[in-house]
């Protein structure tokens, strides 16, 4: 079945890296994404990685997807108060027309 | 600049009322979706279009419809609004059946 995992919060000290975690069930994921959600707003999309690839890193973001394991994760290096958000982890499957199917959500909580 | 919109950003209603909610997406995008976003939940796929006059069931379809008349607008309808119907809706729009969507910034309903 289609299920995605995220533990619900994480906080880190301002400077630190974060690490948020994903996992997933469905092997037939084609691509996965991360969305991020500050309050009172919509999902802006932050990066994706497509099933095929083991990492992808873009400024201070880098992916990292476990396809033994079904595992994503997002870290975020020298995390600013400005991260904290709730991030979304995302995937779609194969043929199945771009539906997105989301995770529960992880709020990270930035401390000074 | 191309945008998505949705109207009303809060709405208050009554258990068996009828509400509509609007999304337009100046984008020009064939794809559209509406989710829902409840605590522990993520969000969730409720319809999405593929086109003009087309239109598909999600996830948590029932007690919803949605019509699609022309490219620009989704409208979600719900028929006789229920307690459980109390959520965050968001509206999105992609130009590919996969890869990023672009979110509006939500309508928060209240059913009484």
């Amino acid at each position: 079945g289609e299920d995605v995992e995220q533990s619900l919060f994480l906080s880190v000290r301002e400077g630190d890296s974060s690490v948020i975690n994903c996992t997933y069930t469905d092997s037939s994921s084609t691509y996965l994404y991360w969305y991020k959600q500050e309050p009172g707003a919509g999902l802006q999309l932050l990066t994706y990685i497509f099933s095929n690839m083991d990492m992808k890193q873009d400024q201070r973001l880098t992916v990292l997807l476990n396809k033994k394991d079904k595992h994503l994760s997002l870290r975020i290096a020298d995390t600013q108060t400005g991260d904290s958000a709730i991030y979304f982890c995302a995937e779609t499957l194969y043929n199945q027309g771009g539906k997105l199917i989301f995770g529960q959500g992880t709020e990270l909580s930035v401390k000074p | 600049d191309a945008e998505i919109t949705q109207s009303p950003r809060h709405k208050i209603t009554e258990t068996g009322r009828q509400v509509t909610l609007a999304c337009h997406q100046t984008w020009n995008h064939n794809n559209m979706f509406w989710y829902r976003q409840d605590l522990g939940h993520g969000l969730r796929l409720i319809h999405y279009s593929y086109g003009v006059q087309d239109t598909n069931k999600g996830e948590v379809s029932d007690g919803y419809s949605v019509s699609r008349s022309n490219t620009e607008d989704l409208p979600l309808t719900l028929e006789s609004a229920a307690s459980s119907q109390t959520s965050v809706y968001f509206c999105a729009s992609s130009p590919a059946r996969e890869g990023e969507q672009f979110f509006g910034p939500g309508t928060r309903l209240t059913v009484l």
